[in-house]
């Protein structure tokens, strides 16, 4: 079965870049399907950021998108997520997800990972 | 974009009670529609596709129903193990959006 898990660090600093990456293992990411990032700012509720097919082409939040990349690496098995110019608001659980659009809609999830951005 | 809005926000519920949670979009999203359950610390679970597709391993006590704009969710008999949030989210058209949540309490 499918398992994800994100990495990357816990705190980043204001004005900085915020940098991702989601291992995917049981399931090559270039098989099929989307893979995307969501993210949940404490005690809030789940924001979509973007989502990357698996032969690369992407799809972005509006409210995100001039700020976000998102990539594969094949080699890898992995996926990555950048926000760039991130302030307090971008603190949140950021999770990494298979995503099966249209059939149905995030079916496996990573834990999740707590980054911080401090002033 | 398509805005999610679930209602009840919270609700107070005994085990055994049966509980309904409603998801409305702004416009019409056919059947692309999936719920979620989360736990406090842990991912969402996807539960429902396709506006009242169960996946897999899911308890029959979940059903989901609607279509166009109207969803619901129902648990037809709360267990211990149903406290938690639930979120809907619609898969019709990008950006993908998810309702707010409704937290399901121990009454």
């Amino acid at each position: 079965q499918v398992q994800l898990q994100e990495s990357g660090p816990g705190l980043v600093k204001s004005s900085e870049t915020l940098s991702l990456t989601c291992i995917v293992s049981g399931y090559s990411i270039t098989s099929g399907y989307y893979w995307g990032w969501i993210r949940q700012p404490p005690g809030k509720g789940l924001e979509w950021i973007g989502s990357i097919y698996h032969r690369g082409s992407t799809y972005y939040n509006p409210s995100l998108k001039s700020r976000v990349t998102i990539s594969l690496d094949t080699s890898k098995n992995q996926f990555s997520l950048k926000l760039s110019s991130v302030t307090a608001a971008d603190t949140a659980v950021y999770f990494c997800a298979r995503d099966v659009v249209p059939t149905a809609g995030f079916d496996s999830w990573g834990q999740g990972t707590l980054v911080t951005v401090s002033s | 974009d398509i805005q999610m809005t679930q209602s009840p926000s919270a609700l107070s519920a005994s085990v055994g009670d049966r509980v309904t949670i409603t998801c409305r979009a702004s416009q019409s999203i056919s059947s692309y529609l999936a719920w979620y359950q989360q736990k406090p610390g842990k991912a969402p679970k996807l539960l429902i596709y396709k506006a009242s597709s169960l996946e897999s391993g899911v308890p029959s006590r979940f059903s989901g129903s609607g279509s166009g704009t109207e969803f619901t969710l129902t648990i037809s008999s709360l267990q211990p193990d149903d406290f938690a949030t639930y979120y809907c989210q619609q898969y019709n058209s990008y950006p993908l959006t998810f309702g707010g949540g409704t937290k399901v309490e121990i009454k």
